[in-house]
């Protein structure tokens, strides 16, 4: 079945400093999403990518998705505390969003 | 936006017995569909439930264990069967919204002792 794969597990960074999260999924995908989990909360849509090579920014936050569809990545530019939870990539396949493993992030002050 | 809420937001219950969770949707939706996390995990389809006829359950679960009911479009209730503490996980009821995002109920935390 289809797997969705994200890197790196965990990232500890110091408030300031830049973050990415890359996902990788093993079939291509129609479109990505990601979500944010923040600790003790429940996922939260943030965007929706659908275009090969699509870019899409949200403040700090960058998205991409890869021309060939199967892979996209999250960067998030001059981390804050408010950053802190866990980062999900999510791919649909039909009419169901299959989820990555997540990335989550921790930031120190 | 959907606004979903879950009962009972946590349980503790003891090894064999079951427990339904509901999930209730302040909109009508055709697809709801149930989420398994495991501690420190992502998310794991567990079933769609479609109002009218039986839930399609994902690879790995099955109705026994997993009975689901959709008796309406607002509503959908999740029962996990003969617990044991493998089941013990956060259990989300999950919505769509319009073309892309999915909105999630704040789970069910079930501890199984």
């Amino acid at each position: 079945g289809q797997q969705v794969m994200q890197i790196p597990q965990y990232q500890h960074v110091q408030e300031g400093e830049d973050f990415t999260t890359y996902c990788n999924s093993s079939t291509t995908l129609s479109n990505i999403q990601w979500y944010k989990q923040r600790p003790g909360g429940h996922p939260v849509f943030l965007i929706q990518l659908v275009k090969s090579g699509e870019v899409k920014k949200q403040k700090r936050l960058t998205f991409q998705f890869g021309e060939a569809k199967k892979n996209s990545s999250l960067h998030i530019t001059a981390t804050q505390t408010t950053d802190v939870g866990t980062y999900f990539c999510a791919g649909r396949n039909t009419d169901k969003l299959i989820f990555g493993t997540g990335t989550r992030l921790q930031v120190f002050p | 936006s959907a606004v979903i809420s879950q009962k009972p937001s946590r349980d503790i219950c003891q090894r064999g017995t079951s427990l339904t969770i509901q999930c209730q949707v302040d909109s009508q939706v055709t697809m709801m569909f149930w989420y398994r996390q495991q501690p420190g995990q992502s998310l794991t389809l567990i079933a769609t439930a479609n109002q009218g006829s039986e839930a399609t359950y994902e690879s790995g679960f099955v109705i026994d264990k997993f009975p689901i009911s959709r008796p309406n479009l607002t509503f959908s209730t999740l029962t996990v069967s003969n617990m044991s503490p493998e089941d013990s996980s956060i259990y989300l009821c999950s919505v769509p919204g319009g073309p892309s995002e999915q909105f999630f109920g704040p789970g069910t935390r079930l501890t199984v002792l």
